[in-house]
């Protein structure tokens, strides 16, 4: 089962697009990639997730390299309610630590 | 609504005395988990279940014990092992199935503190 990386916090603009990162270089060819966000206090939320084509919902897009060693989750317009830690995971439902996001106004 | 319900919201216990969380789902799933967080960390695998009558151990079940005997419902009990119990518990569920690839759907969370 893959380990996932991501950088421990990043901020962002209020209106402008957040990427968030995630490493995952010994993810399996048949492993998806998951992504969610917790607020403080409550249980984790799903976003997206995705196995090798991007993705995009309603909450954000996935993209997702070729080699499917990497992937980046985008909220395309931050606001002040997407300030939250994201999770990047994968099949072994394992979370590490995540990224602490903060919007910024 | 379809969803998780974790009870009670907040939990006080004595040191020493055993104490059980309760998770319900009414989605049908037939995975369940439960998760520990402590403050400023990540969520931590206690045990899951991926059927009815079958459970296995996560990262940290020592001082935990769990049951499985409807579908809908995944009781955790917090034994007076467990060292240092204090913390917030989540309880999630997932469709599953050698091909499944349905994410987890998530609890509000107990928060546990011992006295």
């Amino acid at each position: 089962d893959a380990k996932t990386t991501q950088p421990p916090s990043m901020d962002c603009a209020e209106g402008r697009a957040a990427n968030l990162p995630c490493n995952h270089s010994t993810i399996s060819g048949n492993e998806y990639v998951y992504w969610y966000r917790q607020i403080h206090s409550q249980g984790p939320q799903y976003i997206i997730h995705g196995l090798k084509n991007n993705e995009t919902n309603e909450m954000a897009s996935l993209i997702i390299t070729e080699d499917r060693k990497s992937s980046t989750l985008i909220l395309p317009h931050a606001t002040l309610r997407d300030t939250a830690v994201y999770y990047c995971i994968s099949r072994d439902m394992r979370f590490g630590a995540g990224t602490r996001l903060t919007v910024k106004p | 609504d379809g969803g998780i319900t974790q009870s009670p919201k907040y939990l006080f216990r004595k040191e020493g005395q055993n104490v059980t969380l309760s998770c319900e789902q009414n989605l049908n799933h037939d995975a369940m988990y439960w998760y520990r967080q402590d403050p400023g960390q990540g969520l931590r695998l206690i045990y899951y279940s991926q059927i009815v009558n079958d459970f296995q151990k996560g990262d940290i079940a020592e001082g935990y014990s769990v049951s499985r005997e409807k579908k809908e419902s995944f009781p955790l009990t917090v034994t007076s092992a467990q060292k240092n119990p204090t913390a917030f518990y989540l309880c999630a569920s997932s469709e599953t199935g050698k091909y499944s690839n349905q994410p987890q759907h998530f609890g509000d969370g107990t928060r546990l503190s011992i006295l």
